[in-house]
């Protein structure tokens, strides 16, 4: 089963400032067809998750270009360019290249300062 | 796109209960689906899948044996039957479509199982 390690465990941000979250495979999320399928999710409090993120770097539609996803391999970064008051929430990151099981990271809580 | 799950409430250790999943809003019937589970105050587990036909079905560890996924593609809609119940699977239960379809994926509200003597 594939292990991810996401940090920090909670982010305190001032509004208008960067975020970054780092997600950390136990190994390598590149398939067999070429493709990383690495996802990042937001969960709003008392709402349902929300992808953002697909294949690393990929933004689903609606979601502000303030997010980006980026890495390769093991090592995978969410960041926010400017927080603003409505990304408050818990991120996950997830693999959907070996599975199953598909497999989240543990979360990261993003709060304002 | 919808996904309303319905089916969950309070039961004993033990016992049993049905989930349901109605989809509107896409072609159900051409994609794999899921169900994801999230226990309070703590993180997202997947349960478990099924293929569009339903002849491939693939379960958590965690739930192998003890829960049952199905589909019915004229109605649209995903099941988990849960047999043997324990108190570590009270939970909120989320169908959700495929994780690694570029530009669509969705979660439903949700429907919550409380598993309590």
């Amino acid at each position: 089963e594939v292990v991810l390690t996401q940090s920090p465990l909670s982010l305190p941000v001032t509004l208008g400032q960067p975020a970054s979250i780092s997600c950390r495979s136990s190994q390598s999320l590149v398939h067999s067809d070429g493709d990383t399928y690495l996802n990042w999710f937001q969960q709003r409090p008392g709402q349902s998750p929300r992808r953002l993120i697909y294949k690393v770097s990929n933004r689903d539609s609606g979601v502000p270009d303030r997010f980006s996803g980026s890495g390769s391999g093991t090592d995978f970064t969410l960041r926010i360019s400017r927080v603003e008051a409505e990304d408050v929430g818990v991120y996950y990151c997830m693999q959907g290249t070996y599975w199953p099981p598909f497999t989240f990271g543990g979360g990261t809580k993003v709060e304002i300062k | 796109v919808q996904l309303v799950e319905s089916g969950g409430g309070l039961v004993q250790p033990g016992g049993s209960l049905r989930l349901s999943c109605a989809a509107s809003g896409f072609s159900f019937n051409t994609l794999w689906m899921n169900w994801v589970r999230q226990a309070p105050g703590r993180g997202l587990e997947w349960v478990a899948n099924m293929n569009q036909d339903g002849s491939d079905k693939k379960y958590a560890d965690s739930v192998q044996g003890r829960f049952t996924i199905s589909r019915d593609n004229a109605q649209s809609s995903l099941y988990l039957q849960m047999n043997s119940l324990r108190a570590e699977d009270t939970a909120v239960y989320y169908c959700t479509s495929p994780f690694t379809v570029d530009n669509f994926q969705h979660w439903g509200r949700g429907t919550p199982v409380t598993v309590s003597s």
